[in-house]
């Protein structure tokens, strides 16, 4: 099976850059996707098909995929920003979701 | 705009059975997969499974094969996750979500869930 992996936490300070990294083998040959999930809510989706941002999303989120690794960047980082990040690919006709990234902003 | 609303919260005890549904509007339900993703307390997302509405092809995921059951009835849009026999550890938020269409640019592709169900609590204690 197909693996994402992504770090457990990743803190930043407010109107900061935060970078999330989800890594997998060949990564950069497949789309990436990226979800936001604030407490209580359901997932959304924040960056598709590697780099692009759904309409409504602000232009603060960004995505690159290359080589085995993919990033979520947030510049300019605001607290209404923290939340748990998935990253997400398609393998074999599967979803594969990474392990989720827990983004403190303190 | 595609929208999916799940049925409500549900407390079960060990053994017992559950269907949970998923109601689909404003879209062709019959021309998009409808997928199942479980979240244990405290947890990430995990695949379950997909169903292809039109015909109810299905494609589990090796961890959830034989343990749940994914179904649809398209005559009134709704697509359905059923247990014989629940555990303890199938308490969590089940959501459904919508499979956006397959995309191919070169040798790269992808699909995602584009659109996701508010969530349907189901916890299982005696």
């Amino acid at each position: 099976s197909y693996d994402l992996i992504q770090p457990p936490s990743v803190s930043v300070s407010p109107g900061q850059t935060a970078s999330i990294t989800c890594s997998g083998d060949k990564l950069g040959d497949k789309f990436v996707y990226w979800y936001q999930q604030k407490t209580g809510q359901s997932p959304v989706v924040v960056i598709y098909e590697d780099a692009e941002r759904p309409s409504g999303i602000p232009e603060r989120f960004s995505g690159s995929s290359s080589g085995n690794t993919a990033t979520l960047t947030i510049s300019g980082t605001q607290a209404m920003d923290e939340a748990d990040y998935y990253c997400q690919a398609w393998d074999s006709r599967t979803v594969v979701f990474g392990g989720g990234t827990k983004l403190a902003v303190l | 705009e595609a929208k999916l609303v799940q049925s409500g919260a549900e407390v079960k005890k060990p053994g017992e059975s559950l269907k949970i549904s998923c109601k689909a509007s404003e879209y062709t339900f019959t021309s998009s997969y409808v997928g199942w993703v479980r979240q244990m307390p405290g947890k990430g997302l995990e695949y379950m499974g997909i169903i292809w509405p039109g015909d109810s092809g299905i494609r589990y995921s090796p961890s959830f094969q034989g343990q749940v059951t994914i179904s649809v009835d398209k005559s009134i849009k709704t697509a359905f996750l059923q247990w014989s026999s629940l555990k303890a550890s199938d308490t969590a938020i089940y959501y459904c979500a919508r499979l956006s269409p397959d995309t191919l640019v070169g040798t790269k592709r992808g699909r995602y869930f584009d659109t996701w169900g508010q969530g349907t609590l189901v916890t299982v204690s005696s």
